[in-house]
């Protein structure tokens, strides 16, 4: 089955520790996005890659960092520079010459006390 | 900047009542207005991709309708499995990366 993985499905961290979320898709999409989602907020986007070895701030890259070694996976790293990083991340890819439409991940609930 | 509004935050529907969720969106050329469906604690699930004006998709008790400042998801005697929130998206045709403006998003509850 294809499709795209986000793992842990939860992860607990203490403030000022370095977390990073995994985000591996099989579906050979080019381009992938990482989102963050906050109660009575729409998703906003955090990073985005369009092709391997290169990648793009989105509207809220403070305290984040991503890196696109392979096709396949776009790890984001959150950072103890994040001032409020307890959300809901969810990572999305695209098949930039078939369609616009995005393909989300099941998600990785972070909480940090 | 573009900017996407989902109206009503909240609807409660009994089982076969039918209605309407409204996305109104503000956008430099649309090249894409999306609807994704959301379980709680879940991703996203693609629902429909509208291009154009006038243009509609179906999908089991789901229609969605587009016009030049607003699209619908119109649900047909909808059933309790249709509860989600419903997320509205656009993308502009000058958007670099093809990045997506999502709403909040409409929170629809269906009881039996």
């Amino acid at each position: 089955d294809g499709g795209i993985t986000q793992s842990p499905k939860y992860l607990f961290r203490k403030e000022g520790q370095n977390v990073t979320l995994s985000c591996e898709q099989n579906l050979n999409h080019d381009a992938m996005y990482w989102y963050r989602q906050d109660p009575g907020q729409g998703l906003r986007l955090i990073y985005y890659s369009q092709i391997v070895n290169d990648f793009q701030k989105g509207d809220i890259a403070e305290g984040y960092s991503v890196s696109r070694e392979k096709k396949e996976s776009f790890p984001l790293t959150v950072t103890s520079a994040q001032k409020n990083p307890t959300a809901f991340y969810l990572c999305a890819s695209r098949n930039r010459a078939k369609s616009y439409e995005q393909y989300f991940g099941p998600g990785t609930r972070l909480t940090v006390t | 900047e573009d900017q996407v509004t989902q109206s009503p935050e909240a609807l409660r529907l009994q089982e076969g009542e039918s209605s309407s969720l409204n996305c109104s969106y503000t956008v430099s050329g649309l090249r894409g207005l999306f609807w994704y469906r959301q379980d709680p604690g879940k991703g996203p699930e693609f629902l429909f991709t509208l291009y154009s004006a006038g243009e509609e998709k179906e999908k089991e008790r789901l229609k969605a309708t587009l016009t030049k400042k607003e699209s619908f998801l119109h649900i047909t005697a909808p059933k309790p499995e249709d509860s989600a929130t419903y997320l509205c998206a656009v993308q502009a045709y000058e958007t670099s990366g093809s990045r997506l403006t999502f709403g909040e998003g409409t929170q629809l509850t269906v009881n039996p």
